[in-house]
């Protein structure tokens, strides 16, 4: 079965620090990936999104993910976190074109300490 | 910006009870989508819908449970009788004509649904 596995359900990092959410998914066919954000209540933001074209993917608020097949891995990062980047990250993945079904990792709450 | 809106917030009701979570989807929209997140698991993919029909619809979506277009521009959950493991986080989503190659879902605020 397809999956998605976000390591590390809460992160902690301090301000100006690099962000690192890691995510990897199960699939026999490259996928479509994608990053969310929730900020508290709200709904889901699209961060950035990866669909086979280049494998670096740039995204809002500073935001960059790379696919590495090799690794079926999609993490995000960022250089340097804000305050404002406190938030939840979703990973998901569509499995085609084909499908609007998204799979979801459990998400990974950040933490940004001053 | 326009954006998918949800209605009510939070709602609570009694266990047997129907419900009916109602969205808002993004006006020149065609596919429409709902997920659904149990406290502390995953976001869960429910049903698509396009063209007045399902599309696709996930083990989760039984015969509880039903979608409608009823007009325009609402799109509706409805569960029939619920039960206390219905109680979660329910998403809308909506993502313009042509989903294409990993097309953006656009997700309101969500609904959190209790059941006592």
């Amino acid at each position: 079965a397809q999956s998605v596995t976000q390591l590390g359900s809460h992160v902690s990092v301090s301000e100006g620090a690099l962000v690192l959410l890691r995510c990897n998914y199960s699939s026999s066919v490259p996928p479509y990936l994608f990053w969310y954000v929730q900020y508290p209540n709200q709904g889901l933001q699209l961060l950035l999104k990866y669909t086979s074209a280049a494998t670096l993917v740039k995204g809002i608020n500073g935001f960059e993910a790379e696919f590495k097949k090799s690794e079926t891995s999609f993490h995000l990062t960022k250089p340097s976190a804000h305050m404002s980047d406190a938030a939840e990250y979703f990973c998901a993945v569509k499995l085609s074109s084909n499908t609007g079904k998204l799979i979801f990792g459990q998400g990974t709450t950040l933490q940004v300490k001053p | 910006e326009p954006e998918v809106t949800q209605t009510p917030s939070h709602q609570v009701t009694q266990m047997g009870q129907e419900v009916i979570l109602r969205c808002v989807p993004i006006s020149n929209h065609l596919y429409f989508y709902w997920y659904r997140q149990i406290l502390g698991q995953k976001v869960e993919f429910l049903v698509s819908f396009y063209n007045n029909e399902i599309s696709e619809k996930s083990e989760i979506f039984d015969d509880q449970f039903s979608v409608e277009r009823p007009d325009g521009s609402n799109f509706t959950l409805k569960i029939r009788s619920t039960k206390l493991e219905d109680s979660a986080m329910y998403f809308c989503a909506s993502s313009p004509l042509t989903i294409g190659a990993g097309g953006e879902q656009f997700f309101g605020p969500g609904t959190r649904l209790t059941v006592l």
